[in-house]
């Protein structure tokens, strides 16, 4: 099956700074989303993201398809940016998602 | 409209009993899938249903088991819980059967003691 890797596992920041998460995918894929896991448990959907760029205010994300992987842009990172951050994805129209093991992410104020 | 809906929140079972978690998706989308999360990983994939029927079992012993009704709503069963089974539920609804947006519920955080 697909296999999905986070980097980094862990990532420390004060407020204000930029930073990059990747997910590197072994297989092509018709689906990838970036997910926000609050303290709660809930996954917000950050981006539905197959393939291209796009942006969301502070978040933006790129995925390139031909080489596998995708990267989520945080940028002036806020004290509520705090949780884990997942990359998902299908392959094969099978509509089950694939996690990594996720990107923890703190952010000092 | 509402998001994704799951009930109940938080419940304790003791080892052996049964949990049955609801799940009702985004008005519209027709297909449910259950996750299962444990502390410190990603979640792993249960079930999907799509249309009511079953379209995809993860690989999970043939204690958990699902159904979808005709209002697209889901259920997840597991019989004779192990300690093991304590993790958070997670259901996902989605358009279509694959390669659409997914949404997720809130959750269901079982304990098993």
């Amino acid at each position: 099956g697909i296999q999905v890797e986070q980097s980094p596992p862990d990532l420390i920041l004060q407020e204000g700074a930029n930073s990059t998460l990747r997910c590197n995918f072994s297989d092509s894929v018709n689906n990838l989303q970036w997910f926000h896991q609050n303290p709660w448990g809930q996954l917000i959907n950050l981006f539905y993201i197959p393939s291209g760029t796009k942006q969301n205010g502070r978040l933006s994300a790129t995925t390139v398809a031909t080489e596998r992987y995708s990267l989520l842009y945080i940028s002036s990172s806020q004290t509520t940016d705090s949780g884990v951050y997942f990359c998902a994805v299908e392959g094969g129209n099978t509509g089950k998602l694939i996690f990594g093991q996720g990107t923890t992410l703190q952010v000092k104020p | 409209d509402a998001g994704v809906t799951q009930s109940p929140t938080h419940l304790i079972k003791t080892r052996g009993q049964h949990v049955t978690l609801r799940c009702s998706p985004i008005s519209g989308h027709k297909s449910v899938s259950w996750y299962q999360q444990v502390l410190g990983q990603g979640p792993q994939f249960i079930f999907q249903y799509y249309e009511k029927e079953e379209r995809g079992r993860g690989n999970f012993p043939d204690r958990f088991s699902a159904r979808q009704f005709p209002n697209y709503s889901s259920e997840l069963n597991v019989n004779a819980l192990l300690l093991g089974d304590s993790a958070l539920y997670l259901c996902a609804s989605t358009r279509g059967d694959s390669g659409n947006t997914i949404y997720f519920g809130e959750g269901s955080w079982l304990t098993v003691v």
